[in-house]
Order: C-alpha cells, then sequence, then structure tokens
C-alpha cells in the first residue's frame, strides 16, 4: 500500500521561503506524477503543481513565480519550495500521486498545517 | 468569474437524493471535459469517488458506492455528482475538478449536510 507522509517546518515568516518534502513509501516514486495540493483553513483546495519522476514539472500559473517542486529518485522524496510567502499562504499542504488514468489524485499525505507569522 | 463554480452548501434528508452542480465559466463548454469528483471529511484529505465524461467514458474507484453517480446538463453548462439514496455518511465537502489550460482546476466546494 503506497503511503505519502509530508514533513517540513509547521511555521514560516513572513518573506520567507517555505519547505515541505513528501516521502513515498510502499511503492517508487517513479513512473508517476507527484502533486502538492494545498487547502487554507476553512476554504478550498488549490493544486500548486506537479512534478513528474524524470523531473519536470507543471505550475499552476496563479503561483508559478513562486513555486518549485522537485524529485529526489533516491530518496523516494519529492519536494515543494515556496518562496515570499504572506500570511494568505497559511494552509494545509498536501502532497498526493496522480494515478495511471486521467487526473486521479489516487494516494494522498494527510496534510502538513503551515502557518505564515512572524 | 472563477473556472469552476459550485454552491456553498446543499442540505438534503437521510434517504433522498442529492445533486451537487459544478458550472464551468461561460466560454468554456463542459462537452469537452472530463470532470472528477472529491469526497473530504473533517480532518482528513479529499478522496477519489468518480469522473465523468459522458455516458461511454466514466469511471468510478474502487469501493466508491454505486449511489454515487456522474453526469453533466449541457444547458447550464455544469457537472453533476448525484447521490442517492443519502446516508449519514454522506455528510462532507465535494468538489469537483477539471484539467484546464494546462492546470489542474478544482472548484469551491459543496458543503453537504445530511439531516
Amino acid at each position: 500500500q503506497v503511503q505519502l507522509q509530508e514533513s517540513g517546518p509547521g511555521l514560516v515568516k513572513p518573506s520567507e521561503t517555505l519547505s515541505l518534502t513528501c516521502t513515498v513509501s510502499g511503492g517508487s516514486i517513479s513512473t508517476y506524477y507527484w502533486t502538492w495540493i494545498r487547502q487554507p483553513p476553512g476554504e478550498g483546495l488549490e493544486w500548486l503543481g506537479f512534478v513528474y519522476y524524470t523531473g519536470s514539472t507543471n505550475y499552476n500559473p496563479s503561483l508559478k513565480s513562486r513555486v518549485t517542486i522537485s524529485v529526489d529518485t533516491s530518496k523516494n522524496q519529492f519536494s515543494l519550495k515556496l518562496s515570499s510567502v504572506t500570511a494568505a499562504d497559511t494552509a494545509v499542504y498536501y502532497c498526493a500521486r496522480k494515478g495511471d488514468s486521467g487526473w486521479v489524485f489516487d494516494y494522498w499525505g494527510q496534510g502538513s498545517l503551515v502557518s505564515v507569522s512572524s | 468569474q472563477a473556472v469552476l463554480t459550485q454552491p456553498a452548501s446543499l442540505s438534503a434528508s437521510p434517504g433522498a437524493s442529492a445533486s451537487l452542480t459544478c458550472t464551468l465559466r461561460s466560454g468554456i463548454n463542459v462537452g469537452t471535459y472530463r470532470i472528477y469528483w472529491y469526497q473530504q471529511k473533517p480532518g482528513s484529505p479529499p478522496q477519489y469517488l468518480l469522473n465523468y465524461r459522458s455516458d461511454s467514458d466514466k469511471q468510478q474507484d474502487s469501493g466508491v458506492p454505486s449511489r454515487f453517480s456522474g453526469s453533466k446538463d449541457a444547458s447550464a453548462n455544469a457537472g453533476i455528482l448525484l447521490i442517492s439514496g443519502l446516508q449519514s455518511e454522506d455528510e462532507a465537502d465535494y468538489y469537483c475538478m477539471i484539467w484546464h489550460s494546462s492546470a489542474v482546476v478544482f472548484g469551491g466546494g459543496t458543503k453537504l449536510t445530511v439531516l
């Protein structure tokens, strides 16, 4: 059974860079697309971007200038960096796997709450 | 105007049916899109339910009851998630999603209350 686990600081200061890592267990990170999705408290879902195991990426146009997603196949991990954060970036950040068919996100992490505050 | 618009809330009685709509922005034709539906319960990540493009092109995740089904209303330019025989466990937030202009786009979500 594939499992995903987010890790990283729960508190980031304004203007700094938010960094999270998603560790994949129970399966290989190869062959799939891996994505980050966030959810501000009490609000809806926002897609941040995805990375293919080869390292190719695609980002949400509204965040493209601030988002970097990378993959480390040797560690079975992929990572998110979001620069110049503000309070509006406070959210639960989920990592997820895009399955074999279409845009089905079939495995998700439990989510990591990141607060932006001084 | 948002790409996908969902009503913020919907209430229905146990045993009844609930029709959750996902309206595409004017100029974006629902007929050309595959609509994905996710369910999210408090404190948990979203869970994929099904996707629908047409009656001959749809997919339901294993384990999702047949009470859940997808459709489209072309006249309203909307995707629909129909839940029949509502149960208390169906109370959750529901999100629609499409792949549009090389990006994943979510609707704002509908909070379904079963009472």
